[in-house]
């Protein structure tokens, strides 16, 4: 089945404590992204890359990092979490970028919670 | 800067009516409009995309039509059922960028009541 996946789905952490949600697909799509989704702001993107190695910010990108060294993975990595970053986030991936073919998929979600 | 806006922000109608959700977007360049559904708690499944060069998309009970040069596209939902309460997204990707980033309305919630 053609998905997006993301794990964990819910997390409750501390303040500072590293930590990194996974996002896979297994449509060899070239283009993934994330979004937060927070009440009254909607959806905002904050990392996108285009290809292995190519990443770039989005809208709203501060104290986030990513990598993507495999066409499949795209990890949204927190090094220090900070409560303004309890949110809901959304993995995206498309075939590739600047078309207007490219339906975008979504994962479930990861409900963050930074106490 | 593109915006997008969804009207109304809340619907409830009953069982088996026919129905209308309407989305808004003030910049008329976009490659394509992409219309999702959302239930509580849960992750985006997409419903239909339009693309610029496109006037409508069906799909079973859905409808979606788009009419770019007004910055405008509608949602139709035939025969609504219970299962179809959820929050309906729209999201346009803006042509000239490379970043297929979605813009994202804010969303109507609707209700069908059996």
């Amino acid at each position: 089945e053609a998905q997006v996946t993301q794990n964990p789905r819910y997390l409750i952490t501390v303040t500072g404590k590293k930590l990194t949600v996974t996002c896979s697909q297994n449509m060899n799509h070239e283009y993934m992204s994330w979004y937060r989704q927070d009440p009254g702001l909607g959806l905002r993107q904050i990392y996108y890359s285009m290809n292995v190695e190519v990443t770039d910010k989005g809208d709203v990108p501060e104290g986030y990092k990513v990598s993507r060294k495999e066409k499949r993975n795209f990890p949204l990595i927190l090094e220090s979490p900070s409560p303004n970053q309890t949110s809901l986030y959304f993995c995206a991936s498309t075939l590739t970028s600047g078309s207007s073919y490219n339906e975008q998929f979504f994962g479930p979600g990861t409900r963050l919670t930074v106490l | 800067k593109q915006e997008v806006t969804q009207i109304p922000a809340a619907l409830s109608v009953p069982e088996g009516e026919n129905l209308v959700l309407n989305c808004s977007f003030t910049d008329s360049a976009i490659y394509n409009l992409q219309w999702f559904r959302q239930d509580p708690g849960k992750g985006l499944t997409s419903l239909l995309l339009i693309q610029s060069s496109q006037r409508e998309q069906t799909s079973g009970r859905l409808n979606a039509s788009l009419d770019k040069s007004s910055g405008r596209s509608t949602l139709y939902i035939a025969a609504s059922q219970p299962g179809d309460s959820a929050t309906y997204l729209c999201a346009v990707t803006n042509y000239g960028g490379a970043t297929n980033k979605l813009i994202f309305g804010t969303g109507t919630l609707l209700a069908v009541q059996p």
